[in-house]
């Protein structure tokens, strides 16, 4: 079945430093999501892109739908505390099932 | 409010004996699903339903039934046949199967 490898698997970073992770398909998808949970709660949906190259900002959070349509992008900038926990991507190709990446841990030492 | 209401938050199984997870959605949605979260691990499909009386198999069905018998309604049943329950599971929902998903609170299912 299709894969989604989504990196890094976690980070460990200072308040206030920006972040970056990704993720990248062995297949083309047409929607990218991105997600985050926090410790015992359901994933919570952070951006939805639809479009290659597509750009799309939700406050300090800004991801990317690569123009490959392989892969997609999620940065944080300047992290504040609630920015932890575990972040997901998604991708569908057409009608198929929703892809889940493995997800990236992010915990940030005050 | 709307929204998608898991119960309970936390279940617990003996040996051989059978669990139903419950999931209402006022929504409105017409797809939903089931998904099984092990530590450290992404979400895997467990079975998804695009249309009220009608459901398909996920990635790892065995050992879990569904029903949908209402739009709202999407109940899993954790059979005695899965030997290795123990995990966090979701419920989600879309408006349709090719929308963004919505999930739930979550599950979590220990065996005694």
């Amino acid at each position: 079945g299709q894969q989604l490898n989504q990196s890094p698997q976690s980070m460990f970073i200072q308040e206030g430093e920006d972040v970056s992770m990704n993720c990248t398909s062995s297949s083309i998808f047409n929607t990218w999501l991105w997600y985050k949970q926090d410790p015992g709660e359901g994933p919570v949906l952070l951006i939805a892109l639809y479009k290659a190259g597509e750009l799309t900002s939700n406050g300090r959070l800004t991801a990317q739908f690569g123009i490959t349509r392989k892969d997609s992008f999620l940065n944080i900038s300047a992290s504040i505390p609630s920015d932890v926990g575990i972040y997901f991507c998604a991708g569908r190709r057409g009608a198929q099932k929703l892809v889940f990446g493995q997800g990236t841990r992010l915990t940030i030492n005050p | 409010d709307g929204g998608i209401t898991q119960s309970p938050k936390y279940l617990f199984r003996k040996e051989g004996q059978n669990v139903t997870l419950s999931c209402e959605q006022n929504l409105n949605h017409d797809a939903m699903y089931w998904y099984r979260q092990d530590p450290g691990q992404g979400l895997r499909l467990i079975y998804y339903s695009q249309i009220v009386n009608d459901f398909q198999k996920g990635d790892i069905a065995e050992g879990y039934s569904v029903s949908r018998e209402k739009k709202e309604s999407f109940p899993l049943t954790v059979t005695s046949a899965q030997k290795n329950p123990t995990a966090f599971y979701l419920c989600a929902s879309s408006i349709s199967a090719d929308e963004k998903l919505f999930f739930g609170s979550g599950t979590q299912l220990s065996v005694l």
